[in-house]
């Protein structure tokens, strides 16, 4: 079974308001990762968070985690009609290579 | 500077016929792997490799072989291809060694459709 779950799996907003997405996980990890989609493309990489950091950011983007919970959100502030895409987190299980996926947010954001 | 690069971009098979799906990258990463995307369920884990020689089975392994002769190539056999392997097929790439929090490269995609 798949290692993260998204939540929500659909999310509409208006251009201009926040986004927050968020990703649970099941075992102990080294990092946990955010990647964009867009529709029919390849993913791209949106930020990386170690297991001993709480908190990431890089420009718009927001990333917290929380070991205790198995759980990290994704923020995307001051949203525009470009960040329509889909959204994933990946997690690599401590003591592995195997980098395992959520099964994604899917983001509108509505000009 | 190419990335990752996958072949063919679309391809139709029967069912019963085998295929190789191509995947390199001039990064000179150690670490390769092999997802498969369908509707709804996200991206799924099939082979993945820490470097030329090594390979290992990730979640959905059964029906695709994999081989890593080099860094740069990381090709995915289907022996005999089935309906249930329709889907997108990724292939990924990120620097290793012994810094194992590097970021993922992927290429954009092989859709394979089986008849």
């Amino acid at each position: 079974s798949q290692q993260g779950e998204e939540d929500p799996q659909a999310l509409s907003i208006q251009e201009g308001e926040n986004a927050t997405m968020n990703c649970s996980y099941k075992t102990s990890i080294n990092n946990l990762q955010w990647y964009r989609q867009n529709s029919g493309r390849g993913l791209v990489h949106l930020i990386l968070i170690r297991s001993n950091e709480r908190e990431k950011h890089s420009g718009r983007l927001r990333v917290t985690l929380d070991t205790s919970k198995k759980s990290s959100s994704l923020l995307i502030t001051a949203s525009r009609a470009a960040d329509t895409a889909s959204y994933f987190c990946a997690t690599d299980a401590s003591g592995t290579y195997k980098y395992i996926f959520g099964t994604g947010t899917r983001l509108k954001v509505l000009a | 500077n190419a990335g990752v690069t996958q072949t063919p971009k679309f391809q139709v098979l029967k069912t019963g016929q085998s295929m190789t799906l191509q995947c390199a990258q001039d990064m000179n990463h150690e670490y390769m792997s092999w997802y498969r995307q369908d509707p709804g369920m996200g991206l799924r884990l099939i082979h993945y490799s820490v470097g030329a020689g090594i390979t290992d089975q990730g979640e959905v392994p059964n029906g695709y072989n994999v081989s890593r002769s080099t860094t740069e190539d990381f090709p995915l056999r289907l022996l005999s291809a089935a309906p249930s392997q329709t889907s997108v097929y990724f292939c990924a790439s990120s620097y290793s060694g012994t810094e194992r929090s590097s970021p993922l490269h992927f290429g954009n995609g092989t859709r394979l459709t089986v008849t």
